[in-house]
């Protein structure tokens, strides 16, 4: 069974303050990661991807990767109360039609 | 706005019932996704399809199976109800060889009693 590992949290940070959310894998063949979004009562909203070792930025969000160290991390700058949610790591299973496996995601609280 | 459609936020169904949920996507996705969604074991994919009328097993099959009819329709059945399959089901869809993402529908969540 592949796996995905997430810290369960609560992860509290301050307002304006970096949020920093990491995400372990067991699959080395893994080749596609993905970081949802997930309010209370709703559904996973996808945030960002990203398929190549290094940094990708998105606004506020920046995803990093590192395939040699099997781990993804996402890095919300200025953090805002809207923010406070659960984040899902998701790793692709094999091909891309096969589906994602997730991590059970943090929970993060930002404290006005 | 691109939707994934699913026809019940709620539903309570008793022990031993066949239960349907119906998902419906407007993306002309090519894949599509059953997962539930519990307190502390997070999302397990059940099945999923990449194509009209295929379907494959995910991780947790076992008490359900599903129907690919139409590409835009994925169905999920539970053959006859137990108490241990109350959850948050939630469909998806997404595009292709390259997951891009999925989208999810906005999830029913099935109580069995």
């Amino acid at each position: 069974q592949k796996e995905v590992e997430q810290n369960s949290g609560p992860l509290s940070v301050p307002e304006g303050a970096i949020a920093s959310l990491n995400c372990t894998y067991s699959d080395r063949g893994s080749q596609s990661f993905f970081w949802y979004r997930q309010y209370s009562g709703k559904s996973p909203e996808l945030i960002m991807f990203i398929y190549s070792n290094g940094d990708k930025e998105d606004g506020r969000f920046t995803a990093q990767l590192n395939k040699a160290s099997q781990y993804v991390s996402l890095l919300i700058r200025d953090s805002q109360p809207s923010d406070s949610a659960t984040y899902l790591c998701a790793v692709n299973r094999r091909g891309g039609a096969d589906g994602l496996t997730f991590g059970k995601g943090t929970h993060l609280i930002i404290q006005p | 706005d691109v939707k994934v459609t699913q026809s019940s936020r709620y539903l309570v169904k008793r022990t031993g019932e066949k239960v349907f949920l119906e998902c419906v996507q407007d993306m002309d996705h090519e894949n599509m996704f059953w997962y539930r969604q519990d307190p502390g074991l997070g999302l397990r994919l059940i099945y999923f399809s990449y194509d009209v009328k295929m379907k494959e097993k995910g991780d947790i099959p076992e008490g359900y199976s599903v129907s690919r009819e139409k590409k835009e329709r994925f169905s999920l059945i539970l053959e006859s109800a137990s108490t241990n399959q109350t959850s948050m089901y939630l469909c998806a869809s997404s595009q292709g060889d390259r997951i891009a993402g999925y989208t999810f529908g906005s999830g029913t969540r099935l109580t069995v009693v």
